[in-house]
């Protein structure tokens, strides 16, 4: 079946550092790709997609790559701020029996100190 | 802005109750969805409808039902409530059944079940 794979956290980081977090995943036909942050104590929230190969999708000054040769989704920002601490889940969506359905990761905590 | 409210966000049951989630979505969305979050494992779906009175088992549906009677509401049922269901349950709803829909959650109900 499908499955989507990243990177254990936490991940801490300072303030302004670089961050990357990496996804992989594994699926059958032509998936799109989703990061979704998740901040204390709310549900989830999309932060961006991509539908198709190739596309970069961005939201935030975050982006991600859709690599269909590395099967990959890995998402960056340049800069964190402390208010990007939060989890963040990387997500598929194919089609499954006639419904479309969506394929979460573990998720990643990200922690920024000032 | 798309509202998913669920009808409690902390929630304490005892072995063997009956216990109801209510979810409502206000945007006339199709689909609509039950996860249950547990640390580790991500997001696991427990049930989903695309249509009113429609419903199709997810990942994990034991010991859980649910009811759509209207196109806003889904709700989630715990026959009996056990202490391995002690979880985050979200819900989230999608306009259509397609593989770059986005889903959108509600807060999320944290269920102890002593």
């Amino acid at each position: 079946g499908d499955s989507v794979t990243q990177m254990e956290g936490p991940v801490t980081l300072s303030e302004e550092a670089f961050l990357t977090i990496n996804c992989t995943y594994t699926a059958t036909g032509y998936p799109s790709l989703f990061w979704y942050v998740q901040y204390p104590g709310e549900g989830l929230q999309l932060l961006l997609k991509a539908t198709k190969a190739d596309d970069k999708g961005s939201n935030k000054g975050f982006e991600a790559t859709y690599r269909k040769e590395t099967t990959s989704f890995h998402l960056e920002k340049g800069s964190v701020q402390v208010s990007d601490s939060a989890v963040y889940f990387c997500a598929l969506s194919a089609s499954s029996g006639g419904y479309q359905k969506v394929t979460f990761g573990t998720g990643t905590k990200l922690q920024v100190i000032p | 802005d798309v509202k998913v409210t669920q009808s409690s966000r902390y929630l304490v049951k005892r072995t063997g109750e009956k216990v109801f989630l209510e979810c409502v979505q206000d945007m006339d969305h199709e689909n609509m969805f039950w996860y249950r979050q547990d640390p580790g494992l991500g997001l696991r779906l427990i049930y989903f409808s695309y249509d009113v009175k429609m419903k199709e088992k997810g990942d994990i549906p034991e010991g859980y039902s649910v009811s759509r009677e209207k196109k806003e509401r889904f709700s989630l049922i715990l026959e009996s409530a056990s202490t391995n269901q002690t979880s985050m349950y979200l819900c989230a709803s999608s306009l259509f059944n397609s593989r770059a829909d986005t889903q959108y959650f509600g807060p999320g109900t944290r269920l102890t079940v002593l």
